[in-house]
């Protein structure tokens, strides 16, 4: 069971926009601006798509957007594209006795 | 540009310890600026962070691991590594070593490169 709650998985049609939610709780997402997010495809390594909540990492495609609202976290896709069918995990610090805690991941589907 | 490769034995007996070793190239192992660490993933599960180390030799662990690991830094051959002792089967993962840009512990959630992953099984 993972610290961070994530659906098992999403869908949405090319050009659509899809939102991935990322619950946690007071001690790790809801108290810092460290959540980060994870692009993974099949047989590779994942790729850091969010930062600090809403940053982005050089090279990172602006559809890729992240919030935050209390426990949870968000990660958008707009315009979607058949490239952004991987998994997702989402990522959080939790303080100075856990560090890191991840999330369960999300099977993006791109129909 | 930073690259990280892992290496080490793809397979080993229940009871004995893991190792591997985090080759770094790019950047140099004993800067301020990164954190270097560790991640795990069981074949077809999640992500599971293991631990990571700063070049200060200040070393950060999962909880659920503390007891059997360790990360010893080798500044001379720029590589890190892993070693988690008395391997069962649940232990079996894709084991990726990757860096995190920062001075603070904060920033090893953002680790923005990864090495390619090498799978290690555990069985006799």
């Amino acid at each position: 069971q993972s610290a961070l709650t994530q659906p098992a998985s999403v869908s949405g049609s090319p050009g659509q926009s899809i939102t991935i939610s990322c619950t946690g709780t007071s001690s790790d997402v809801g108290s810092y601006n460290f959540v980060s997010w994870y692009q993974q495809h099949p047989g590779k390594a994942p790729k850091l798509m969010i930062y600090e909540v809403n940053k982005r990492p050089s090279g990172v495609s602006d559809r890729f957007s992240g919030s935050k609202s209390g426990n949870t976290a968000s990660l958008t896709i707009s315009g979607l594209q058949a490239e952004d069918e991987a998994d997702y995990y989402c990522c959080s610090y939790a303080g100075s006795r856990i560090f890191v805690v991840f999330g369960g991941g999300t099977k993006l589907t791109v129909l | 540009q930073l690259q990280l490769q892992e290496s080490g034995p793809g397979l080993v007996k229940p009871s004995e310890t893991l190792s591997l070793t985090c080759t770094v190239s790019g950047g140099s192992i004993s800067s301020s600026n990164y954190y270097w660490g560790w991640i795990r993933q069981p074949p077809g599960k999640g992500l599971e962070w293991i631990g990571s180390i700063y070049y200060s030799g200040s070393t950060y662990y999962n909880p659920s691991l503390k007891s059997r690991v360790t990360m010893p830094v080798d500044t001379s051959k720029n590589q890190f590594s892993l070693k988690l002792r008395s391997v069962t089967a649940a232990d079996t993962a894709i084991y990726y070593c990757a860096a995190a840009a920062g001075g603070d512990v904060v920033v090893v959630v953002a680790a923005f490169r990864w090495g390619q992953g090498t799978l290690v099984t555990v069985s006799s």
